[in-house]
């Protein structure tokens, strides 16, 4: 089976522009997560979906991140304005219901300038 | 709050050696227990997983035990090659509430011929 897609890998952005990311997790899995990687630390969960559904958004930044899951399938992360802190790699995943193990995809390096 | 404390590295050993990352817990409860590993330029993969106490997971090698009476869940392999240098990441999800993952700051392993 296909993996889970995200795009675009890299990213270069200056601070205080915008930025979105894409990911297109496993056909099936209703539940889709975003984590943010920064560098030498282990991942931490952004926001969690079920279906087209927000179930965990409580380490989401909302005063310049957003992320939305239109049709439960495809799902998009932007950030508005870039802050330098943000410097990261943005980690998409996905599993067929919150408690099956979860796939990750190649993830997006964002590098603020 | 849930954590997961991981031994730091980077760890450098020797093809055909002994390998430990120590990894230990926080949290409410009796999560589910798991080892992520990430090849250079990719995503995470789940190595190995253990839902409860006194559970082994196990996969190519590599091994770790629930142990609820130390809260650990140290990463063993008997016989590291080459091929196994990556991050490795211990990670816990609860039972209840939230299915995010709560990752470990993760430990790089180099292993040379």
């Amino acid at each position: 089976e296909a993996g889970v897609a995200q795009s675009p890998r890299y990213k270069i952005i200056e601070k205080r522009q915008s930025v979105a990311f894409w990911c297109n997790p496993i056909s099936g899995h209703a539940t889709l997560y975003w984590y943010q990687q920064i560098l030498g630390q282990g991942p931490k969960l952004l926001i969690q979906f079920q279906n087209n559904g927000v179930v965990d958004d409580s380490q989401l930044p909302k005063d310049r991140f957003s992320a939305e899951r239109l049709k439960g399938v495809d799902s998009t992360l932007k950030i508005q304005p870039a802050k330098l802190e943000d410097s990261a790699v943005y980690l998409c995943a996905s599993s067929f219901t919150g408690n099956q193990p979860q796939h990750f995809g190649d993830g997006t390096r964002l590098s603020i300038l | 709050g849930d954590s997961v404390t991981q031994m730091e590295g980077p760890v450098t050993l020797s093809e055909e050696a002994f390998l430990t990352i120590n990894c230990t817990y926080t949290a409410t409860g009796y999560p589910s227990l798991f080892w992520y590993v990430q090849y250079p330029g990719e995503g995470l993969q789940l190595l190995l997983k253990a839902t409860k106490a006194d559970d082994k997971g196990s996969n190519k090698g590599f091994e770790a035990t629930y142990r609820k009476e130390t809260t650990s869940f140290h990463l063993e392999k008997g016989s590291v090659q080459v091929s196994d240098s990556a991050v490795y990441f211990c990670a816990l999800k609860r039972l209840t509430g939230a299915n995010n993952l709560f990752f470990g700051t993760g430990t790089r392993l180099t292993v040379i011929p």
